[in-house]
């Protein structure tokens, strides 16, 4: 049990809608990460917060946003859904931003854009 | 571009066969190189971080090493509930982010 929980736990969208993913972090982490997985490879990068400001981002469009809150949890926006963002996402909390700490994923949301 | 490379991409061994899972990587300054575990359809689970060539960590059956280029997980004597897709992920200064590599699914069979 890694203490970060993510909801909802599976979702379909269609194509065209926007959909709001949630992540609640590990009690005392200050950075939220979310990354991108399809089916048989890697997670990907999207973009990182650290108290509340956007700290980093890969190579995602403008239509992946992001918010963090004060209590840490945090949100992943995608708009303009498309057929391959049909993935599974996951958030990473941390103590830090640097590479010093273990970041502790949650179980992700699987979404299947139709 | 940090890059992060797993072989092989599958792996099957028999109950108690040790063997060796291999993470190349290229990323500019390694601040990190991190092994989870991920369960199908599960968040990866944390098993080490290894921040410097030489540097050894162990837990269980598991033994992870670091070179300048290189990681490896060892598995000794494996067990069916070792089977998982190991992924390992390298944190650079410059990128400030975790590349992971594609993972390699492991079957242990009784």
């Amino acid at each position: 049990e890694t203490g970060v929980t993510q909801s909802p736990t599976h979702l379909i969208k269609t194509r065209g809608q926007q959909v709001t993913l949630r992540c609640s972090s590990q009690s005392g982490h200050n950075t939220v990460s979310w990354y991108q997985q399809a089916l048989g490879q890697g997670p990907q990068f999207i973009f990182q917060y650290y108290r509340e400001e956007e700290n980093g981002r890969g190579n995602f469009p403008p239509r992946f946003s992001g918010l963090q809150f004060p209590n840490y949890s945090s949100e992943l926006n995608v708009n303009a859904l498309e057929l391959d963002d049909s993935a599974l996402y996951l958030c990473a909390s941390s103590s830090s931003t640097g590479g010093n700490t273990e970041a502790f994923f949650g179980q992700g949301t699987r979404l299947t854009v139709v | 571009e940090d890059q992060v490379t797993q072989s092989p991409e599958a792996l099957r061994l028999q109950e108690g066969e040790s063997s060796s899972l291999n993470c190349s990587y290229t990323v500019s300054g390694l601040r990190g190189l991190f092994w989870y575990r991920q369960d199908p359809g599960k968040g990866p689970e944390f098993l080490f971080t290894l921040y410097s060539a030489g540097e050894e960590k162990e837990k269980e059956r598991l033994k992870a090493t670091l070179t300048k280029k290189e990681s490896f997980l060892h598995i000794t004597a494996p067990k069916p509930e070792d089977s998982a897709t190991y992924l390992c992920a390298a944190f650079s200064g410059s990128a400030r982010q975790l590349t992971f590599g594609s993972g390699t699914q492991l079957t242990v069979l009784p």
